[in-house]
């Protein structure tokens, strides 16, 4: 299984509403990524977990949370978000030196 | 930190002919290389890597050179196709669990 599997695919969500992205790998890989992708852009990094700890994040506004319930599971927890914050959420993991493998990602429209 | 410059932005070729698109990198401890190609819509795909004690690389039409002493590297597709259209992102890294530094990609179109 050389997979990373996203849900939701589309969510359009409100800015009070509270939502989560969910990502799940099984090639044990020990580093789970969350990027923002914006059209025309290349991915922009969010939050690095290693060994299910947190060890980057690149001053994300706290609207954005991420929890790593377990190696295989990561999430990305979103409430009070802005029209600015529409964008494709990628989730990737990668084994220690190894190249990152990326989701299919979720397109996020903020209204 | 590392920066990585990505050229052309845009490219246009015709099916059957060869795509080469180039890198540079400013970090010397960058030992990692990936490419990665974005359809409409998907995530991105790993489609070959390079480290820094190999020069060439090659996977059928896909082929990575690595210049070490210049930091640069390319990826060079040959006999184009139509599905080769896409985004082409590079990358560099190191072989830590330092997150990657991307281009800011090419936009290959391959005219049938």
């Amino acid at each position: 299984d050389t997979e990373v599997t996203q849900t939701p695919k589309h969510l359009v969500m409100g800015m009070t509403n509270k939502k989560s992205l969910k990502c799940e790998q099984h090639m044990g890989h020990r580093a789970m990524y969350w990027y923002k992708q914006k059209a025309k852009k290349p991915p922009e990094l969010m939050f690095v977990y290693s060994y299910e700890k947190l060890s980057i994040n690149e001053s994300v506004p706290s609207r954005f949370s991420p929890e790593c319930p377990n190696s295989s599971l990561l999430n990305l927890h979103l409430h009070a978000l802005q029209p600015e914050d529409s964008a494709l959420y990628l989730c990737a993991s990668s084994r220690q030196g190894g190249g990152a493998f990326f989701g299919q990602g979720t397109r996020l429209t903020v209204v | 930190g590392e920066n990585v410059e990505q050229h052309p932005s845009t490219l246009s070729v015709q099916e059957g002919d060869s795509a080469v698109i180039k890198c540079t990198y400013s970090d010397s401890a960058s030992n990692y290389f990936p490419w990665y190609k974005q359809e409409l819509g998907k995530g991105p795909q790993l489609i070959i890597d390079i480290r820094s004690n190999v020069g060439e690389k090659k996977d059928q039409r896909i082929a990575v050179t690595l210049n070490k002493t210049a930091k640069h590297f390319s990826l060079h597709i040959t006999e184009t196709q139509p599905e080769d259209s896409a985004v082409y992102f590079c990358a560099a890294g190191d072989s830590g669990n330092t997150p990657l530094v991307f281009g800011k990609g090419t936009r290959l179109s391959v005219i049938a």
